[in-house]
């Protein structure tokens, strides 16, 4: 079903640590995933995708996996810097192409 | 990389006023587009799904008469809230789907800022 809005879980890291942010989906049948970052007040900016296919996948810093047993799916985000200090959403496509987003988890990076 | 935009990035009207939304694809055509609505603290909320040259479908919830969507060609799609009122105060974004091959990733806009007083 579409995801409900709640309030942000909130995750706080070190400057230089790794980060890791975790996210559930709903439908066993979607077979694209792809994480979100938002920073206050802009539009969601395209981070990293992957397909049912695989389950890792790697960019520039950022590394996101899925276990589709569990429907799972997790960004890590490594050396995490003042600037990765936003909101990250996953979204899975449901038939027809429409996003459905989860809840999100607020980043805070501590200098 | 694709860029969407949106305009105004922020109105204030008075309440049982209408306001216009745009979103523009800048470098792409986008045969598809969707409007999203986001309240503080929560996550984006699909409200439609504009395609070029047909009516717009709605999500479950999302009055049509009010949240009226035109998409007039392959770059523009537009959002007019009418009569506005207090409760339709939200941040608004827009996405758009490249319409090459099989690319199913979507490009938001840098949203609306709409407040009704």
């Amino acid at each position: 079903g579409e995801s409900v809005g709640l309030h942000l879980p909130t995750l706080s890291v070190q400057e230089g640590d790794n980060s890791i942010i975790n996210c559930a989906y709903s439908n066993s049948a979607s077979d694209y995933f792809i994480w979100y970052k938002q920073e206050s007040g802009k539009g969601p900016q395209f981070i990293i995708d992957i397909r049912s296919n695989m389950d890792k996948r790697q960019g520039q810093r950022v590394t996101v996996l899925l276990n589709k047993t569990v429907k799972h799916l997790s960004l890590q985000i490594a050396a995490t810097q003042p600037g990765d200090s936003a909101v990250y959403f996953c979204a899975e496509n449901s038939r027809g192409g429409k996003l459905i987003f989860g809840q999100g988890t607020e980043l805070s990076v501590k200098p | 990389g694709a860029v969407v935009s949106q305009h105004p990035s922020w109105v204030i009207c008075k309440s049982g006023t209408s306001v216009k939304i745009e979103c523009r694809s800048l470098d792409f055509q986008a045969t598809t587009m969707f409007w999203y609505r986001q309240f503080p603290k929560q996550s984006l909320m699909l409200m439609a799904t504009s395609n070029e040259g047909s009516k717009a479908t709605y999500e479950q919830g999302v009055e049509k008469d009010k949240f009226l969507i035109n998409h007039a060609s392959l770059t523009l799609s537009t959002l007019t809230v009418t009569s506005a009122h207090p409760e339709d105060s939200s941040f608004y974004i827009c996405s758009a789907r490249a319409d090459s091959g099989s690319s199913e990733t979507q490009y938001f806009g840098p949203g609306t800022r709409l407040l009704v007083l």
